[in-house]
């Protein structure tokens, strides 16, 4: 089984200062990571994933996030936050190596980015 | 080049209701998957569709049922609506074998009353 755990159901930012939000997850094989973006009222916007290659993962608008395989976690950063980043932010994992291709998401960190 | 594409936006069904909502991929993808997204929660997994059968289904009951046409549009299917069945309805694509650039729609909203 698979899982993810985003422990932080909100996180509240100054614009220009940097951001993170973190995520954690569980899978059996090698693990596919991903970091979605959802506005109000949308669906899913992707942001950036990791399958593999270097740890460090750069994205769209200046969003980055780092693999690291002994804490099991993929926390999204981004050094200096902007109002229009305010959103919801899902992380979700595949497991990579079980022939399995369903996304498990954890339930969200509402980020809020005060001007 | 179109993204994902789902019909209708929203609507609203009574209890005991059947619905049908439908899913366009991107173009170049011949894979879709559907997810339930409950109102404060993640997306959950429903089904996935390639080559016109159901590849893999996540913890979801019979009243559930899908289907994918030759030119790799989908259909969700629920009969026998319940309250609970209220949500946001995404429709994910993607390329079979590639299977992990996944384009999202916009989602239907379903409300169930």
């Amino acid at each position: 089984a698979q899982s993810v755990a985003q422990p932080e159901d909100q996180v509240n930012v100054a614009e220009g200062n940097p951001l993170t939000v973190k995520c954690t997850y569980s899978v059996s094989g090698n693990p596919y990571l991903f970091w979605y973006v959802q506005y109000p009222n949308r669906g899913l916007q992707f942001l950036l994933k990791y399958i593999t290659g270097d740890n460090l993962v750069k994205g769209s608008y200046g969003f980055e996030a780092e693999f690291n395989k002994s804490q099991t976690s993929f926390h999204l950063k981004k050094p200096s936050a902007l109002v229009s980043d305010s959103a919801l932010y899902f992380c979700a994992v595949r497991d990579g190596g079980a022939g399995s291709y369903q996304l498990t998401f954890g339930k969200g960190t509402k980020l809020s980015v005060i001007p | 080049d179109a993204g994902v594409t789902q019909s209708p936006t929203h609507l609203i069904k009574t209890r005991g209701q059947q619905v049908t909502l439908r899913c366009s991929p991107k173009s170049g993808h011949d894979t879709v998957s559907w997810y339930q997204q409950a109102l404060g929660q993640g997306p959950q997994f429903i089904f996935q569709y390639y080559e016109e059968e159901e590849r893999q289904r996540g913890n979801f009951p019979d009243r559930f049922s899908g289907h994918q046409f030759p030119n790799y549009s989908s259909e969700l299917n629920v009969n026998a609506l319940l309250l609970g069945d209220s949500a946001l309805y995404l429709c994910a694509s993607s390329r079979w074998g590639a299977n992990y650039g996944y384009t999202f729609g916009s989602g239907t909203r379903l409300t169930v009353v």
